[in-house]
């Protein structure tokens, strides 16, 4: 049974940084590229950004509205993928969920979400 | 504002039809054949319905069809049911090698 766990969520300072995780099992990990998604509240997906997998450079992408603020990377030895947010804002808000992602065609397995909070 | 337009809410009746579009340009949509839908229920992950426009995932009903026609896509649900009463969105590949999304479409089962 595949399993995609999100974690290191909570309330946080505007300006502050926080780093959420991704803990998978059920599929190797290594062999797949990972994507993170948001969904602040009351509104819709934002995708934010993926790592592709080492076979493809294990290069990222991110969307204008994090980059050069969010970083993305990961841990195949521990089935891990990671997202580093720096210099958060309050309009960072949301649910940060993870996912496979099979591009370019879709995300599969989603986590359960791990909500962020910025606020002072 | 999104980078591929849903509208906000549809409706219809337990057995009914109901269509979602969704439009981007040439550049997302329009460009490629890797539209993807998904469902959400009230504090739930969202559920892949569709990819690759038209293909259901394993374990998905037959009542959910998707199709495009130029910058816009269409997931269609036949025989709407209760349990269909979820928010859906739409997103596409795009040339810049990143995803986009719709806003989201609130279906309501009368």
């Amino acid at each position: 049974e595949v399993q995609v766990v999100e974690s290191g969520g909570g309330l946080v300072q505007p300006g502050r940084s926080l780093r959420l995780s991704c803990l998978v099992s059920g599929f190797t990990f290594g062999d797949y590229t990972m994507s993170w998604l948001r969904q602040a509240p009351g509104k819709g997906l934002e995708w934010i950004g993926f790592i592709r997998s080492k076979a493809y450079g294990g290069t990222t992408e991110y969307a204008a509205s994090v980059k050069g603020r969010f970083t993305i990377s990961r841990d195949d030895s521990k089935s891990i993928a990671y997202l580093q947010m720096n210099s958060l804002r309050t309009e960072d808000t949301a649910v940060y969920y993870c996912t496979r992602d099979l591009s370019p065609s879709y995300f599969d397995y989603w986590g359960q979400g791990t909500l962020v909070t910025v606020s002072s | 504002q999104s980078a591929l337009t849903q509208p906000a809410s549809v409706s219809g009746s337990p057995g009914q039809s109901i269509t979602i579009s969704c439009t981007g340009t040439s550049t997302d949509v329009g460009g490629y054949k890797y539209v993807s839908w998904y469902q959400q229920h009230p504090g739930k992950a969202p559920k892949l319905m569709i990819f690759d426009v038209s293909y259901r995932p394993s374990g998905v009903s037959n009542r959910f069809s998707g199709s495009k026609s130029g910058n816009t896509a269409s997931l269609t649900i036949s025989g709407l049911q209760a349990e269909d009463e979820a928010d859906y969105y739409c997103s596409s590949y795009s040339s810049s090698s990143t995803w986009v999304f719709g806003g989201g479409t609130k279906l309501t089962v009368l």
